[in-house]
């Protein structure tokens, strides 16, 4: 199974960056790590996704260990409409693993 | 454009009802899926349409679920004899196809509340 692990919460003040790590030890060679988030009562977004290289979008930063078992999302500056549960998701097959995802409180 | 809609918004039913939920996907999307989403959890996946290809069941938790699509267009999901462990969000995404790369596009989902 193509899972990944991220804590269940996270604090960060407004204005600053947020760093969302994300463990996936069990990624494959051709699995891209895609970051999706869900705002109170919607469907996920798509947010990013990557390979092996970092990547930047209007939206946030992906850093990807070298060695691809770990990555990291990067919001440069948290606004509190960035309030959100963000997920890390591998594709398996048809599949994605959404897990529980990481709850982000942005304090004013 | 017009993005993904399902209907209805919210769903209340009877325990041992069937019901039938609607998602209606981007048009020319050819990948659709269904995911099940319980209170403070993730997302389950549940079936994924692909063109005309058989699609993926692996997801669907009972014989009592079944969906449908009809060509690349509207889906419908049904649940049979609804228990009360039923009762969840279930949300319906749109890609433009099967790539690894493309992103869902997700409904706002229906709520459905099993008495």
């Amino acid at each position: 199974d193509a899972k990944t692990t991220q804590p269940n919460s996270m604090e960060s003040n407004e204005e600053e960056p947020v760093h969302l790590p994300c463990n996936h030890s069990t990624i494959s060679g051709t699995d891209y790590i895609h970051w999706y988030r869900q705002l109170p009562s919607q469907g996920p977004e798509y947010v990013i996704h990557g390979l092996t290289s970092n990547v930047n979008n209007r939206m946030a930063s992906l850093a990807i260990a070298e060695d691809r078992k770990s990555s990291t999302l990067i919001l440069h500056r948290a606004t509190l409409r960035d309030a959100a549960v963000y997920y890390c998701i591998l594709r398996s097959g048809n599949q994605f693993y959404f897990g529980t995802g990481t709850s982000l409180t942005v304090i004013p | 454009g017009a993005g993904v809609s399902q209907s209805p918004s919210n769903k209340v039913t009877e325990k041992g009802k069937d019901v039938e939920l609607r998602c209606d996907p981007i048009s020319g999307h050819t990948a659709l899926y269904w995911y099940r989403q319980r209170l403070g959890q993730g997302l389950e996946f549940l079936i994924y349409f692909q063109g005309n290809s058989a699609p993926d069941k692996s997801g669907l938790p009972s014989d009592r679920f079944s969906a449908e699509r009809t060509g690349e267009s509207v889906s419908t999901l049904t649940i049979q004899r609804t228990q009360q462990e039923d009762s969840a969000v279930y949300l319906c995404a749109s890609s433009l196809g099967a790539r690894d790369t493309e992103t869902q596009y997700f409904g706002p989902g229906t709520r459905l509340l099993v008495l």
